[in-house]
């Protein structure tokens, strides 16, 4: 069935690094990508999104890369810093699925002080 | 804007009980997505719900679960004669319409069956 994975299981990183969270998907159709980050204890927070007409999108200390040739997409963070630690999710979806979300199984960032 | 409420935050039940998770969408919101996260995996889809109306319930398991999300008050999820696999987080999330992809979810419910 169609999936949404990600390639390693946990990324620790030395803080002010930049970090780079990887995601493969598979399903061709989907046009619509979405980075969340979840805390422990807490539900997925929205970080930033793009759509498969654009290849690269910027927010604050963020970057969401989309390969669509290879079905890969990338999340970069700048300078990271200790309240970046977390588990960080890709999700995806297309137009028509009424906005149901398939998500990865997430990757867990810890910043080293 | 309070966001999306969900009580309770936990909820211990007993093999065979029923258990009922609850959901308050942010205000103005009256679309519904609920979402299943077993420990250390993504959430995984269960239902879409309109004020009074199932959208999609291609995620939820055919028997013991349903969910509702009447004219007044929030989305309810219940789960009849819980088993252990049931224990698990269960979010919930809302949006102003039906394609509107990034919506906000609520902290969680989560669930123990013991």
């Amino acid at each position: 069935g169609e999936s949404v994975g990600l390639h390693l299981p946990t990324l620790s990183v030395q803080e002010g690094d930049n970090s780079i969270i990887n995601c493969a998907y598979s399903n061709s159709a989907s046009d619509y990508f979405i980075w969340y980050k979840q805390e422990s204890g807490k539900g997925p927070q929205f970080i930033i999104d793009i759509r498969s007409n654009m290849d690269k999108r910027q927010g604050q200390r963020v970057t969401v890369l989309l390969n669509k040739t290879v079905k890969h997409l990338s999340l970069q963070i700048a300078a990271t810093q200790p309240g970046d630690s977390a588990v960080y999710f890709c999700a995806e979806t297309y137009t028509g699925a009424n906005s149901k979300l398939t998500f990865g199984k997430g990757i867990t960032l810890s910043v080293r002080p | 804007n309070a966001g999306v409420m969900q009580n309770p935050r936990h909820l211990v039940r007993r093999r065979g009980q029923e258990a009922r998770l609850r959901c308050s969408p942010m205000k103005g919101h009256s679309h519904v997505y609920w979402y299943r996260q077993l420990p250390e995996e993504g959430l995984k889809f269960m239902v879409y719900l309109q004020k009074e109306n199932i959208i999609d319930e291609s995620g939820m398991p055919k028997e013991r679960f349903s969910a509702e999300f009447p004219k007044e008050g929030p989305s309810i999820l219940r789960i009849q004669q819980v088993v252990r696999g049931d224990s698990a987080a269960y979010f919930c999330a809302s949006s102003p319409g039906r394609e509107n992809y990034g919506y906000t979810f609520g902290s969680g419910t989560r669930l123990t069956v013991v």
